[in-house]
């Protein structure tokens, strides 16, 4: 079945530390991809997309994303995470097929930032 | 550059009651988009608009839910009667063509 999981619900990381966040996708064709950022009680910010090209795809806020056709993922990264980080991240897909445009979420993960 | 505009942020209403939302898209994007995010979950796409025209609606509750975009520019979403499960974060988003979805902060829905 066509789906978009993030596998881990919540994620905890000390302020400085790295961070990496999965998400992988099973769709037959290479959808477009997306990650967004949810602070509490506020929409959904986009972080980075990714079409085609480069698979090392550069963001916003630090944050940077690499596609991997052979594994179906995009996993976020970033260095070193500060306390504002503290958010709910979600992967998100455009399938090719289907048209209209339509955006396809992860559950998301939590993510917690410890001082 | 004005962001997505939603209103009311929260609302509280008892199950059977009716409630309406309101979206002002970004200035000259003609796709309009209502997700609804329930709790612990990712958004889900309601209803997609073209310009005034609905492109896909097809996980849109028909029986309770409607929605309407006159003019192609602002866009009212209705529940009517409400339920305990439609208790939810309402986003409305917009884009310029086949290009990334910009969100609005949401509507918070309580059902009681």
């Amino acid at each position: 079945a066509q789906s978009v999981t993030q596998p881990d619900i919540h994620i905890t990381v000390s302020e400085g530390a790295s961070l990496e966040l999965r998400c992988n996708y099973s769709y037959g064709a290479t959808p477009y991809l997306f990650w967004y950022v949810q602070s509490p009680g506020q929409g959904l910010q986009l972080l980075l997309k990714y079409f085609s090209g480069d698979t090392l795809v550069q963001g916003i806020k630090g944050f940077e994303a690499e596609f991997k056709r052979s594994q179906s993922s995009f996993n976020l990264r970033k260095p070193s995470v500060h306390w504002s980080d503290a958010a709910e991240y979600f992967c998100a897909v455009v399938p090719l097929s289907g048209g209209y445009n339509k955006l396809i979420f992860g559950a998301g993960t939590r993510l917690a930032v410890h001082p | 550059e004005a962001g997505v505009a939603q209103s009311p942020r929260y609302k509280i209403i008892e199950k059977r009651q009716s409630v309406a939302f309101w979206c002002n898209p970004i200035s000259g994007h003609a796709t309009l988009y209502w997700y609804q995010q329930i709790l612990g979950q990712g958004p889900k796409l309601l209803i997609q608009f073209q310009n005034n025209g609905v492109v896909d609606d097809s996980q849109l509750p028909k029986d309770r839910f409607s929605a309407e975009r006159l003019k192609g520019v602002d866009s009212t979403l209705k529940i009517q009667p409400a339920k305990l499960e439609d208790s939810a974060v309402y986003l409305c988003a917009s884009s310029s063509a086949q290009e990334t979805q910009y969100f609005g902060p949401g509507t918070r829905l309580l059902v009681l």
